[in-house]
């Protein structure tokens, strides 16, 4: 069964710095794999996706993520936060042919400090 | 072009009581789906609705249900609220170039809906 970790509950950066938010995997195949964003009382917006090829993937705003299939791996990174990236970020996976059900992790709320 | 429209944004409801969530997609787009969202959590997965057709269900009782209309709008409805089925409710729907493909969901603000 597909799953989705995001070990990290919550994370706290102080702005310019670097991020990484991590999430793991659970799939039986290459799966399709997602990061969202939630701002507080908002519906959820796309980051980046990951289908095939190249496995580093640029997003909005700045993001990427790349896909790690050794580690069941697919990390988000910025290199410079700013204070408008404070939200909660969703990593989701998707599974090939079965439609729009995909499986979302529990989240990692993003804390920017000046 | 406007995004993805739900109604009403909040609900307040007492256990016992029915409820129906409105959704209308993205012009041109074929496919919506449903999504629980309790608080602290990830969205869940309810249902999937393309062409007026149910083509995906999770893991809910039979008090949830869904329809989709000619004009692609959907409804979802909760029967027999339980203060469980306090959550937010969210709305998606993807690109008109494939609904079974999982493209690409494009998410609405949701219905926020409490049960006391």
């Amino acid at each position: 069964a597909q799953s989705v970790t995001q070990p990290d509950i919550h994370i706290t950066v102080s702005e310019g710095a670097s991020l990484e938010l991590r999430c793991n995997y659970s799939y039986g195949a290459t799966p399709y794999l997602f990061w969202y964003v939630q701002s507080p009382g908002q519906g959820l917006q796309l980051l980046l996706k990951y289908f095939s090829g190249d496995t580093l993937v640029q997003g909005i705003k700045g993001f990427e993520a790349e896909f790690k299939r050794s580690q069941s791996s697919f990390n988000l990174r910025k290199p410079s936060v700013h204070w408008s990236d404070a939200a909660e970020y969703f990593c989701a996976v998707g599974a090939r042919g079965s439609g729009n059900q995909f499986y979302f992790g529990t989240g990692t709320s993003l804390t920017v400090i000046p | 072009d406007a995004g993805v429209t739900q109604s009403p944004t909040h609900l307040i409801k007492t256990r016992g009581q029915h409820v129906t969530l409105r959704c209308s997609p993205i012009s041109g787009h074929k496919s919506v789906s449903w999504y629980q969202q309790v608080l602290g959590q990830g969205p869940q997965f309810i249902f999937q609705y393309y062409e007026k057709e149910e083509r995906g269900r999770g893991n809910f009782p039979d008090r949830f249900s869904a329809r989709q209309f000619p004009n692609y709008s959907s409804e979802l409805n909760v029967n027999a609220l339980l203060l469980g089925d306090s959550a937010l409710y969210l709305c998606a729907s993807s690109s008109p170039s494939g609904a079974l493909t999982n493209e690409k969901l494009f998410f609405g603000s949701g219905t926020q809906l409490s049960v006391l």
